[in-house]
């Protein structure tokens, strides 16, 4: 079974409608994050948790929101999507060191009509 | 701030030959400096990292990097390509002075490695 799972795979749905992404890690880390991928442009960070109660924006909040309801459960939120929300998502995992890697899921790629 | 720099969108290369993939970055303190290979339809896998000591680094697949402080940069290496190396390549940046901030990844917009039989 995979370190880091996450539902669904792939996601279609309209403009306006509210989407939720989930991710659920059996690595026993602290550290959890949400980025997405966009052609061209790389990995962009959108929160991360250090720990049930600490959430944190990254560089691209605006239009998602988070919850990290155990220590081994982070979803994300679109509340009203917008086509350009269309992206392939993934959730991450990091060990307590600063030097350690961040461990991926294999991504949701969401589309939005 | 941090900032990482993927210069070439794609690298072509024969197979058996040698392979660099480029990568520069920017932070104001220490760097932790990282590898990322993603397949198609995949997440990203760690490769390597350089922490400190050594700046040749060897990692998973055969692939090694090499630090060099004055110029800024973190090149991946293979000796001798296959096709199976065929992929998008991430290097990703962490400022180890930054704090809190610190456990923040700065990824480059990646590399498309095609390996040619």
């Amino acid at each position: 079974d995979a370190d880091v799972t996450q539902t669904p795979r792939n996601r279609i749905t309209k403009t306006g409608k509210r989407i939720m992404l989930e991710c659920s890690q059996t690595k026993g880390h602290d550290r959890m994050y949400w980025y997405r991928q966009d052609p061209g442009l790389g990995l962009r960070l959108i929160y991360y948790s250090f720990d049930v109660k600490d959430i944190n924006k990254g560089e691209i909040s605006d239009g998602y929101s988070v919850s990290r309801q155990a220590q081994a459960k982070f979803s994300l939120s679109l509340e009203s999507a917008i086509p350009n929300q269309t992206a392939l998502y993934f959730c991450a995992t990091g060990g307590r060191g600063v030097n350690q890697p961040q461990h991926f899921g294999d991504g949701t790629r969401l589309s939005i009509l | 701030a941090q900032s990482v720099a993927q210069p070439e969108d794609q690298v072509n290369v024969a197979e058996g030959n040698p392979l660099t993939v480029k990568c520069t970055y920017s932070v104001s303190g220490n760097p932790y400096l990282f590898w990322y290979v993603q397949y198609p339809n995949r997440g990203l896998q760690f490769l390597l990292k350089y922490i400190t000591g050594d700046n040749l680094v060897k990692g998973s697949y055969g692939f090694e990097a090499e630090f060099n402080k004055s110029q800024t940069s973190f090149h991946l290496k293979k000796p001798s390509a296959l096709v199976s190396d065929s992929a998008l390549y991430f290097c990703a940046v962490r400022d180890m002075d930054s704090g809190a901030g610190s456990y923040q990844l700065t990824f480059g917009k990646g590399t498309k490695l095609s390996v040619i039989p």
